[in-house]
Parts: structure tokens; sequence; C-alpha cells
């Protein structure tokens, strides 16, 4: 099956800072990368829709200021958390999708464990 | 705004034992998947049911479709320890570009 990546898998920051958290598609071109957010045991949240070229969809009250996507190629996407708080912390977890596929056919990143001090 | 409402959100059964998990919509949805989510890990990827009325068994699991796209459950029988773990409804609503509308979740504890 298709395999996504993300990295890094966890990562420690101080807040006021940014971190970037990259998610790639490794053996198919991803023209859709979804990005969502996870609290601990609760289900996903998503927070924006990117396609390749173009400007990131973000979901009713996720800033996009704060949350900087980028899809520049039709295998990484890249998730900025700017100017980050205790409060971003979280598990951010990525999928992609292949337009040429049925809609349903994405495949999920393992995911990133944001931790904000 | 579509909702998905799967239930039950806690469920803490013996060894042994059979369980349902319900996912429930007034809209209609395209497709629709479950997942299972180990601590730490992303989503994986169990089924994917398309038309209504639709039922998958993988081993002990069996996943029914609605008739009507709006509903799906997921039925384990003899569940197991090795079954535990955050079980997950998400549907494809039509033309969305496949984004989908997860559940609230289902945290299943199978004990010994």
């Amino acid at each position: 099956g298709a395999v996504v990546s993300q990295h890094p898998s966890w990562v420690i920051c101080k807040s006021g800072t940014s971190v970037k958290i990259e998610c790639r598609s490794l053996d198919f071109q991803a023209t859709t990368m979804f990005w969502y957010r996870q609290f601990p045991k609760q289900s996903l949240m998503l927070m924006a829709t990117s396609n390749e070229g173009s400007k990131a969809t973000y979901e009713q009250g996720v800033e996009k200021d704060k949350f900087l996507i980028n899809h520049a190629s039709l295998t990484l996407s890249t998730l900025t958390v700017t100017s980050a708080h205790p409060e971003d912390s979280s598990f951010y977890i990525c999928s992609a999708r292949d337009w040429g596929l049925p809609s349903y056919e994405q495949y999920f990143g393992p995911g990133t464990r944001l931790t904000v001090t | 705004t579509q909702l998905l409402e799967q239930s039950p959100q806690f469920l803490s059964i013996q060894e042994g034992e059979n369980l349902t998990v319900y996912c429930n919509s007034s809209s209609v949805f395209s497709s629709l998947q479950w997942y299972r989510q180990e601590p730490g890990e992303g989503p994986v990827l169990l089924v994917t049911v398309v038309t209504g009325g639709e039922v998958k068994k993988l081993k002990r699991l069996t996943f029914q479709f609605g008739d009507a796209r709006k509903d799906s459950s997921l039925h384990i029988t003899a569940a197991q320890p090795g079954d535990t773990g955050l079980y997950l409804c998400a549907g494809v609503s039509f033309g969305q570009g496949g984004k989908l509308i997860f559940g609230q979740g289902t945290e299943l504890s199978v004990k010994p």
C-alpha cells in the first residue's frame, strides 16, 4: 500500500517559537493532503485541506496565520505552527490522496507529537 | 455542518464478549471507512464500505453500511485483548474532494 511519512515524529519546542512538520508521500503523487489535529482520547479534527500548487483551505475556527500550510510539490506538504503556545501541544496527523484514485482512498501518516513548553 | 455520531465512546469488556459500535448521521455519504488507532500512531484503515446495504467481514470483525448510506456499524465477535484500541468511523461526502468526516471515536478495552 501507499506510504506517507511525517517528520519529525515528535518535537519539543519553547513557547513563542515556530516549528515545521513535514508530510511526504513516498510512492505516489499526493495531489491533496489533509492536516488533522488530535487530542488525547479524542477523534481527529480536520484543520485544513491543501492541494498542490494552491492555497490551503482551512476549516472554520482554524487560524490560517498560526498554522501555515505549504504544498509546493506533489510529494510534500508542510505545516508550520507559528509562535507556538502550550495549548498548541497536540498530535498532528496528515493524510494524502491521489486525485486519480477514488475519493475514499487516502493514506495517513504516523503522526507528529508536538509539545510546547 | 455534517456530523457523524459514534457510540459508545468508551467500552470496557471481557475477553470473549461481543460488541457493536455504531456510527450515525443525517447526511448521506459516498463511502464510509473504519480505522483503528494505537496510541502515538496514525489511524490504520480496516475497511471501506461504498454500497448501501454492504456487509464486509474481516476475520472476527463485521462491518455494515446502512441502506441509505447514512449509518454504519462495526461488530466484533469474541473480542480479544489485541483488539484494544481507538476505533474511528469516517465518512466521505459527495463533492468534497475526499474530505473525511470523523466520528468521535470508540475507546475499546478488552480485559483478559
